[in-house]
């Protein structure tokens, strides 16, 4: 069985600032890993995944994350934030091809002006 | 179709009574998910569908879940004597297959028992 915990229930930035959410799974067997985001009234949408190869994945409007197995890790960091980034972003972890997914409890990231 | 559609966007009912939620994938997309989503909290896995068959439905509470995929394409969730804690967003998803290319969800079902 994996779990998946975002520290940050919620990160409030201003504009213009870096921001890191973060995530740590347990699991043990070999995961693939995911962020989703959902904005206001909005569906979840896939914001960028980890499957294998290089730790660190890029992902849709400047987001990137940082796989780290020693860690159990896999942290959601953007350089510059803008106000519509502002969305709860969730973290999840699939175990091998069992095709579903544990997800975390989500962090709404406030971007202020 | 473009996106995953799920019906209705909204549902009332009394305790008690019997709903279907429905849900219309990606087409050629043969795998189907459902999630639930309590206020504050990520989605929780119900159910999942490879083609016709549940490949997976651990997540199904208890027996007054089923969900069907007669035709490998459109999927219906079926709640019997619905409990005021079945309230939250049902959540559809669908993928090309059960590799981890990630879902493309729809928008949901926000299912509320009075």
């Amino acid at each position: 069985a994996q779990s998946v915990t975002q520290l940050d229930s919620q990160v409030p930035v201003f504009e213009e600032a870096p921001v890191e959410l973060r995530c740590n799974y347990s699991s043990s067997v070999s995961v693939y890993l995911f962020w989703y985001v959902q904005y206001p009234n909005q569906g979840l949408q896939l914001l960028l995944k980890y499957l294998s190869g290089s730790t660190l994945v890029k992902g849709i409007n400047g987001f990137e994350a940082e796989f780290n197995k020693s860690q159990t890790s896999f942290h959601l960091r953007k350089p510059s934030v803008h106000i519509s980034d502002t969305a709860e972003y969730f973290c999840a972890v699939s175990a091998g091809n069992a095709g579903k997914s544990t997800f975390g409890d989500g962090t709404t990231l406030t971007v202020k002006p | 179709g473009a996106g995953v559609s799920q019906t209705p966007s909204n549902k009332v009912t009394e305790k008690g009574k019997y709903v279907e939620l429905r849900c219309d994938p990606i087409s050629g997309h043969t795998a189907l998910y459902w999630y639930r989503q309590s206020l504050g909290q990520g989605p929780e896995f119900l159910i999942y569908f490879q083609g016709t068959g549940a490949a997976d439905d651990s997540g199904l509470p208890n027996d007054r879940f089923f969900a069907v995929r007669p035709e490998g394409s459109v999927s219906t969730l079926k709640i019997q004597r619905t409990e005021r804690g079945d309230s939250a967003v049902y959540l559809c998803a669908s993928s090309q297959s059960t590799e981890p290319y990630g879902y493309t969800f729809g928008s949901g079902t926000r299912l509320t028992v009075v």
